[in-house]
């Protein structure tokens, strides 16, 4: 069955430090893949989607993720993190001809000044 | 922008009771979702509908009915509330079916509370 593993579910930076979610993914055949963020009180909203073409997305606010097909990876990005990063950040899955986009259980940054 | 709207922020039922959530998106999108996200379950699709009396089963459908009798509207039903269903429930919306890239436009959430 396709699933989606962050293994980081909390994490916690100062700011300016670097940033690396980790996002697996288990399906054999051809994925769109999407990091949502949600931040305190707000709506679940897109950082940024991948479905073809140059494997490293650039996103909102300075994130980008690369696919890496080989290691059935998505890993989201973020060379400098500040305060107004902290939320929860979700990986999805939507693999081809399923009609689902398929979560991971999400990972909670939390940034201190 | 889109808007996806939930008819509460907040609830709280009792054990046995008939819930209605009710969702609404103004962008004339084709796709509607529910989903409940829980804490280190991450979000779970319960129902889906591609049009208008249309219905598809998500994850996680036991327990939950929903009805599509417009375009805009996407309900969720809990027909006898349990406690084991306390949670935030999410509503999306997306437009048409297409090669899943389309991204989906989440609701506020209501915090449901089953005492």
């Amino acid at each position: 069955a396709q699933s989606v593993s962050q293994h980081n579910h909390h994490v916690i930076l100062s700011e300016a430090a670097s940033l690396e979610l980790g996002c697996n993914y288990s399906y054999g055949g051809t994925v769109n893949l999407f990091w949502y963020v949600q931040y305190p009180g707000q709506h679940l909203q897109l950082l940024l989607k991948y479905f073809s073409g140059d494997p490293l997305v650039k996103g909102i606010k300075g994130f980008e993720a690369e696919f890496i097909k080989s290691k059935f990876s998505f890993n989201l990005r973020k060379p400098s993190v500040q305060w107004s990063d902290t939320a929860e950040y979700f990986c999805a899955l939507y693999p081809y001809n399923t009609d689902k986009l398929i979560f991971g259980t999400g990972t909670r940054l939390q940034v201190f000044p | 922008d889109v808007k996806v709207t939930q008819s509460s922020r907040y609830l709280v039922k009792r054990t046995g009771e008939k819930v209605f959530l009710e969702c609404v998106q103004d962008m004339d999108h084709e796709n509607m979702f529910w989903y409940r996200q829980d804490p280190g379950l991450g979000l779970r699709l319960i129902y889906f509908s591609y049009d208008v009396k249309m219905k598809e089963k998500g994850d996680i459908p036991e327990g939950y009915s929903v009805s599509r009798e417009k375009k805009e509207r996407f309900s969720l039903i809990l027909e006898s509330a349990s406690t084991n269903q306390t949670s935030m429930y999410l509503c999306a919306s997306s437009p048409d079916r297409g090669l899943g890239q389309e991204t989906q436009y989440f609701g506020p959430g209501t915090r449901l509370l089953v005492l």
